[in-house]
């Protein structure tokens, strides 16, 4: 059972455009949302995140809404540079309630820029 | 380097042999999760300890695989009779134990190559 569906698999933009990726989720009880940004050869590194008491953050170019009701969340990406190519994962996990914190990770976007 | 340490980066070992991965997390983190990633897939969850205790395992740890945390400080992972489905990369991540923060921070990872 896939809990966290991201898509789509692989994405290209231009330069300057604005990336879109999403993540749609199953347990309610997930109340924890990261980005995680991966090149090749290295290990995830942790993007931005977004908690269910509200409906978007920004940090830079990187905004991420979230729709409770429909357990959907995205990432969106603005002025897309070259650099920002890369894999992009959602997670999701429970923050409270003595759970482990474990992440479970969608299946991730190639997100190639072109310049 | 404050960051998540792990060693090997690279391990190439013939089906059959034993492996050890060593990580370190973040020195004020007490919480630490392994994980596997293989081509073109998320991270998959493994183990997750706080402190020195081994809180949960994912059905994916057969019984080949051990995991340590001695001391509540460096963690390793085994594996035994490796076979070839071994294969993956193994990620390390750690986060803070206290408040909501969540905040896993991975390391590099280690490849393993089992041929």
């Amino acid at each position: 059972q896939q809990q966290v569906k991201q898509s789509p698999q692989s994405l290209i933009v231009q330069k300057g455009g604005i990336s879109i990726i999403n993540c749609a989720y199953e347990n309610t009880a997930f109340d924890y949302f990261p980005w995680y940004q991966q090149f090749p050869g290295k290990g995830p590194a942790l993007l931005i995140a977004i908690r269910p008491d509200v409906s978007e953050k920004k940090e830079g170019r990187f905004t991420i809404s979230f729709n409770k009701s429909a357990k959907q969340f995205s990432l969106h990406i603005m002025d897309s540079q070259p650099g920002d190519s890369a894999t992009y994962f959602c997670a999701a996990s429970r923050d409270s309630g003595g759970s482990n914190y474990k992440l479970t990770f969608g299946k991730g976007t190639l997100l190639t820029v072109n310049p | 380097d404050t960051g998540v340490s792990q060693d090997p980066r690279h391990k190439i070992t013939k089906r059959g042999q034993n492996v050890t991965f060593r990580c370190d997390p973040i020195s004020e983190h007490n919480r630490l999760y392994w994980y596997r990633q293989t081509l073109g897939q998320g991270p998959e969850f493994l183990t997750y300890f706080q402190n020195e205790a081994q809180l949960e395992k994912s059905r994916l740890l057969s019984d080949r695989f051990s995991a340590e945390r001695p001391k509540g400080s460096f963690s390793t992972l085994e594996i035994q009779r490796t076979e070839q489905g071994d294969s993956a990369m193994y990620l390390c991540a750690s986060s803070r134990g206290q408040g909501r923060s969540t905040e896993a921070f991975f390391g590099q990872g280690t490849r393993l190559t089992v041929v």
